[in-house]
């Protein structure tokens, strides 16, 4: 059973406008939730996490991430998009091991 | 990540050939992990150690072995490789704990003719 879901392959938006590059989890308990960022050739880059506490987490970049556990979601958002934040984006899930969404591409354009 | 590597950075070989990958780390971490990447399935844990004597199967172990030589040190073996393992493999670290994030190496791309 998947783990993580990232229900959109693709997200496409213009520069200075607000993204969210959706995920939701589907494990049981509380959850251990992350957001990575792999950009073109290089290994994925961790961006934030949500373990207990405060349902926003900020991260780098500009980042952060609603943990929102009746939809059991963790959307990762971002205010202004900025062209260089163009990457293809993962969530993923502690569950014993670390599992990972399929991934979401953002493509952000001037 | 420059704090983790990984050797070769892109191989090519035939169906049957043994083939070695190796990761190198210098963050400290006792934890290692494969994982491989695949378009549109995100990354699949291949094996994973929690240190030098310890080993343990990811959700597609089967056709890859590893070792780990050493804390600093994990490779993955492809003992007879096939098409479908053409992929690319990532080595991750991370710290103690169960809720640490992981570090990646910047990937091998491996194609298997």
């Amino acid at each position: 059973a998947q783990s993580v879901a990232q229900p959109e392959d693709q997200v496409n938006v213009a520069e200075g406008n607000p993204l969210t590059v959706k995920c939701t989890y589907s494990v049981s308990g509380n959850p251990y939730l992350f957001w990575y960022v792999q950009y073109p050739n290089r290994g994925l880059q961790f961006l934030l996490k949500y373990i207990t506490g405060d349902n926003l987490v900020k991260g780098s970049y500009g980042f952060e991430a609603e943990f929102n556990k009746s939809q059991t979601s963790f959307h990762l958002k971002k205010p202004s998009a900025l062209v260089s934040d163009s990457a293809l984006y993962f969530c993923a899930v502690i569950y014993g091991d670390m599992r990972f969404g399929a991934g979401t591409r953002l493509t952000v354009k001037p | 990540d420059a704090d983790v590597t990984q050797t070769p950075r892109n191989r090519i070989t035939k169906t049957g050939k043994r083939i070695m990958l190796e990761c190198s780390q210098t963050k400290g971490h006792d934890r290692m992990y494969w994982y491989r990447q695949d378009p549109g399935l995100g990354l699949r844990l291949i094996y994973y150690s929690f240190d030098v004597k310890d080993i343990n199967k990811g959700e597609i172990s089967d056709g890859y072995s590893v070792s780990r030589q050493a804390q600093a040190k994990f490779s993955l073996s492809l003992e007879s490789a096939i098409p479908n393992q053409t992929a690319l493999y990532f080595c991750a670290t991370s710290d103690l704990g169960g809720t640490n994030e992981q570090f990646f190496g910047p990937g091998t791309r491996l194609t298997v003719l």
